[in-house]
């Protein structure tokens, strides 16, 4: 089992640009959810996706896009960047949840660098 | 709203010695979970324990164990025979519900000294 995969592990993109980060869910899971991580601080939640809807949304502008395809991968997608956009960005796959726990698996994260 | 608080940005512990994390949280559920995640410079999360709100005794996974103290909303990590692999970015997080999103604290980084 290859876990949470996620590409690229680096990127450097330039101010105004697009980006596009990619996330392969642990085999069996299809619930994911993102997470930025800026340097020196703990995740935070930007959105999750189940059954290729968003479920839930943290607090991100809508700059900050997703998307779940139908074999459960998903993309997370960042218009217009500025410098405040550079970070780790952290995947996490599980099952939906409901009465019984389900752990979250992390992927080891994309780094975002922004110029 | 949730959030985690943890006011210790860095540790340091002798090998073989006992050290302890804090972290306090706040959150309208009576229902959820904590964890204690790892963080090593692999920057891949890693679960070292968890503890659901419901259940008085208080979590252990070998030399890991917490001290959960619902009323006053405090989660603190104990580690015992602190390991030279333990050092790493220690984060508490909260999840009010299972499959849902999780929140971090700020983290705490252990230094482990030989």
């Amino acid at each position: 089992d290859a876990g949470v995969t996620q590409s690229p592990t680096h990127l450097i993109k330039t101010r105004g640009q697009q980006v596009t980060l990619r996330c392969s869910p642990k085999s069996g899971h299809d619930t994911v959810s993102w997470y930025q991580q800026a340097l020196g601080q703990g995740p935070q939640f930007i959105f999750q996706y189940y059954e290729e809807e968003e479920r839930q949304r943290g607090n991100f502008p809508d700059r900050f896009s997703g998307h779940q395809f139908p074999n459960y991968s998903s993309e997370l997608n960042v218009n217009a960047l500025l410098l405040g956009d550079s970070a780790l960005y952290l995947c996490a796959s599980s099952l939906p949840g409901g009465e019984v726990w389900t752990e979250a698996f992390f992927g080891q994260g994309t780094r975002l660098t922004v110029v | 709203a949730q959030t985690v608080t943890q006011s210790q940005p860095e540790m340091s512990v002798q090998e073989a010695e006992t050290v302890t994390l804090s972290c306090t949280y706040d959150t309208s559920e009576s229902d959820y979970y904590l964890f204690w995640y790892k963080q090593p410079p692999s920057r891949q999360m890693i679960l070292v324990i968890r503890q659901e709100a419901y259940k008085q005794q208080n979590a252990t996974e070998n030399r890991f164990s917490v001290n959960f103290q619902k009323a006053a909303k405090s989660f603190s990590l104990k580690i015992s025979d602190s390991q030279l692999g333990d050092a790493a970015m220690y984060f508490c997080a909260l999840q009010e519900t299972s499959g849902s999103r999780l929140t971090f604290g700020e983290g705490t980084q252990l230094t482990v000294n030989p």
